[in-house]
């Protein structure tokens, strides 16, 4: 199984609402990310977890607020966001952070914020 | 700073013909460079990894290159299908960092 798992596949939301995207791996990684891509754009990095802890957070605004309840889950709890903050985000998932591993990523979550 | 050009930003094929996609990096110190392709929508699904001793790694119809010295790396498309059609993305890791450097993707479309 190589498949990280993305829920949901689409959300809109409105800047009052609170809501998580989750994020889903069996493959034992010990690395998990969260980037986000706008589009026509590569994707930017924004968190990083590393053996279910945070180890890099890209100057991301708190309104996004990432956890990770075990190896195996990561989530992505988003509060007042605002309209530039719809994009396509992506987990993915790496054997370690070591940078020889290769990212599996998920399909991504489409949000949309009106 | 780490940097990742790719070329050319779009490009057009025939179904059935052959293409080759270009990635100068100058990320230091390199540990690997990866080609991703994803498809609209979707997230990156790794298609080639190379380390430093590397010069040619296949999947399939996808041949990948890289010259440590120059630098560069090219992604080679043999008999194209309609589901080529795609972002192509060369990633590029520095060694200890957990920070990839992304390209900006070559969108390849290919016609019947």
């Amino acid at each position: 199984d190589t498949e990280v798992t993305q829920t949901p596949k689409h959300l809109v939301m409105g800047m009052t609402n609170k809501k998580s995207l989750k994020c889903e791996q069996h493959m034992g990684h010990r690395a998990m990310y969260w980037y986000k891509q706008k589009a026509k754009k590569p994707p930017e990095l924004m968190f990083v977890y590393s053996y279910e802890k945070l180890s890099i957070n890209e100057s991301v605004p708190s309104r996004f607020s990432p956890e990770c309840p075990n190896s195996s889950l990561l989530n992505l709890h988003l509060h007042a966001l605002q309209p530039e903050d719809s994009a396509l985000y992506l987990c993915a998932s790496s054997q370690d952070g070591g940078s020889k591993n290769i990212q599996y990523f998920g399909a991504g979550t489409r949000l949309s914020v009106l | 700073k780490n940097q990742v050009e790719q070329s050319p930003q779009s490009l057009i094929i025939l179904e059935g013909k052959n293409c080759t996609l270009q990635c100068n990096y100058t990320v230091s110190p390199f540990s690997n460079l990866r080609w991703y392709k994803q498809d609209t929508g979707r997230g990156p699904v790794s298609l080639t990894i190379m380390t430093f001793s590397e010069n040619t790694k296949s999947n399939g119809r996808y041949t990948a290159t890289l010259d440590a010295d120059t630098k560069q790396s090219s992604l080679h498309i043999t008999a194209s299908q309609l589901s080529d059609s795609a972002s192509y993305i060369c990633v590029v890791s520095s060694g200890g960092s957990y920070i990839p450097t992304f390209g900006r993707g070559t969108s390849l479309i290919v016609h019947p």
